[in-house]
């Protein structure tokens, strides 16, 4: 699987946009990105995915680079209940199920 | 609750103890996955089953792990002769079949098992 790089931590103020970013240099013209999110204490959720265009959904937006070799996760308007690590996976649509996640960004968010 | 149920939510054990866990997914899903994640780390796959088949196993799913699903329904997990280096979070997840129309199929995660290997 290709692999992608994202910053350990961010940190927010409640109410205002979020900007993760991943890197995905090596990645493959079949490669989904998706994005999923573990709040405390919990499994990981899904949260978003792409291929070339934008995408928004009542969660998120996910801006993918024209190249694609990098995207940004954007939460409009953090709230508390946003605190979680965000992982970034590369899925090539015919290379099997499983996900592969790496380190994810630490999002904390501020009263 | 429709969501995917592990059982037990903790299980603390002493080394060289057998240790099963059990995963119900959601009930229309027919893929289920098995994932491990320890401190700080992020999920590391295990195993994935289609229906009862397996049909992948990680390099990280040592002799001394199996997992079942024999009906095709709920999963089981089984660490034989428990290390202090198995201890981590064991997730489960399920899925519904692809669409070949489909870009995904979204995983959906249960809350996990944590086990202490002491």
């Amino acid at each position: 699987d290709a692999k992608t790089t994202q910053p350990n931590s961010m940190e927010s103020n409640e109410e205002e946009p979020v900007h993760l970013p991943c890197n995905h240099s090596t990645i493959s013209g079949t490669d989904y990105i998706h994005w999923y999110r573990q709040l405390p204490s919990q499994g990981p959720e899904y949260v978003i995915h792409g291929l070339t265009s934008n995408v928004n959904n009542r969660m998120a937006s996910l801006a993918i680079a024209e190249d694609r070799k990098s995207s940004t996760l954007i939460l409009h308007r953090a709230t508390l209940r946003d605190a979680a690590v965000y992982y970034c996976i590369l899925r090539a649509r015919a290379a099997g199920n499983k996900l592969t996640f790496g380190g994810g960004t630490r999002v904390l968010v501020k009263p | 609750d429709t969501g995917v149920s592990q059982n037990p939510r903790h299980k603390i054990t002493k080394r060289g103890q057998n240790v099963t866990f059990r995963c119900d997914p959601i009930s229309e899903h027919n893929r289920l996955y098995w994932y491990r994640q320890t401190l700080g780390q992020g999920p590391e796959f295990l195993t994935y089953f289609q229906n009862e088949a397996q049909l992948e196993k990680s390099r990280l799913l040592s002799d001394r792990f199996s997992a079942e699903r024999p009906k095709g329904s709920f999963s089981t997990l089984e660490i034989q002769r428990t290390e202090q280096g198995d201890s981590a979070m064991y997730l489960c997840a399920s899925s519904s079949p692809q669409l070949a129309s489909s870009s995904y199929n979204e995983q959906f995660f249960g809350p996990g098992t944590r086990l202490t290997v002491l």
